[in-house]
């Protein structure tokens, strides 16, 4: 079993749905939590980052942490095709230096 | 320049044959480390720097692949007699500093088939 599982996907939605993406870690060491972005040929992108469990938000993004049940989630809302890219979700542990471990990454696919 | 540089952004290489990619870091960045990201999967933690120190190499797969930072700022990742399994996306990241709130930038990676 991996440390963070995340479903690969790919996930199709209209422009302006709410789109919910979820990873599950079994690791109940890792202290931080960050959403990246990936668009297609290109590096990872920090989207957002907490370390707490609750939620944050930014704009149309809220991070969404529960450490209880080892279960984070990246909301969109009003998605614009723009937001069509892979989504992935990494932790790191505190203490140290920031070797993220991430998940298999999901593929997002905002339709006009 | 403004963010990292990774090169070549792709290579072939014949099974066996030997490939150096290259990382340039966002100037003054302490902190530098390599993933790799096969594809349809989320990148691998390979190996750490801090500064010209290699701290963590955990990651590497096998004593084929070896990094290095001479100098504390670029960085090569060599990986020997390559195997068609080393086919990816070498990742290269660096930070300010290496802990684990600072945020990590990453390069738009190299592109490896081995043939």
């Amino acid at each position: 079993q991996k440390e963070v599982e995340q479903d690969p996907g790919p996930l199709s939605v209209p422009e302006g749905a709410i789109v919910s993406l979820n990873c599950t870690y079994s690791n109940s060491a890792f202290q931080y939590f960050m959403w990246y972005r990936q668009y297609s040929r290109k590096g990872p992108e920090l989207l957002m980052y907490t370390y707490s469990s609750g939620n944050k938000e930014d704009g149309r993004f809220t991070a969404q942490v529960d450490k209880s049940s080892k279960y984070i989630s990246l909301f969109i809302r009003d998605s614009q095709p723009s937001d069509s890219a892979t989504y992935l979700c990494a932790m790191g542990f505190s203490g140290g230096y920031n070797k993220l471990i991430f998940g298999a990454g999901t593929r997002l696919a905002v339709h006009p | 320049g403004a963010g990292v540089s990774q090169s070549p952004r792709y290579k072939v290489a014949k099974r066996g044959q030997d490939v150096a990619l290259r990382c340039d870091p966002i100037s003054g960045h302490v902190s530098l480390f390599w993933y790799q990201q096969a594809l349809g999967q989320g990148p691998e933690f390979l190996t750490y720097f801090q500064n010209e120190a290699q701290l963590d190499k955990s990651g590497l797969p096998s004593d084929r692949f070896f990094a290095e930072r001479p100098e504390g700022s670029v960085s090569t990742l060599k990986i020997q007699r390559t195997q068609q399994e080393d086919s990816a996306v070498y990742l290269c990241a660096s930070s300010l500093v290496g802990t684990v709130n600072t945020e990590a930038f990453f390069g738009q990676g190299t592109r490896l088939t081995v043939v």
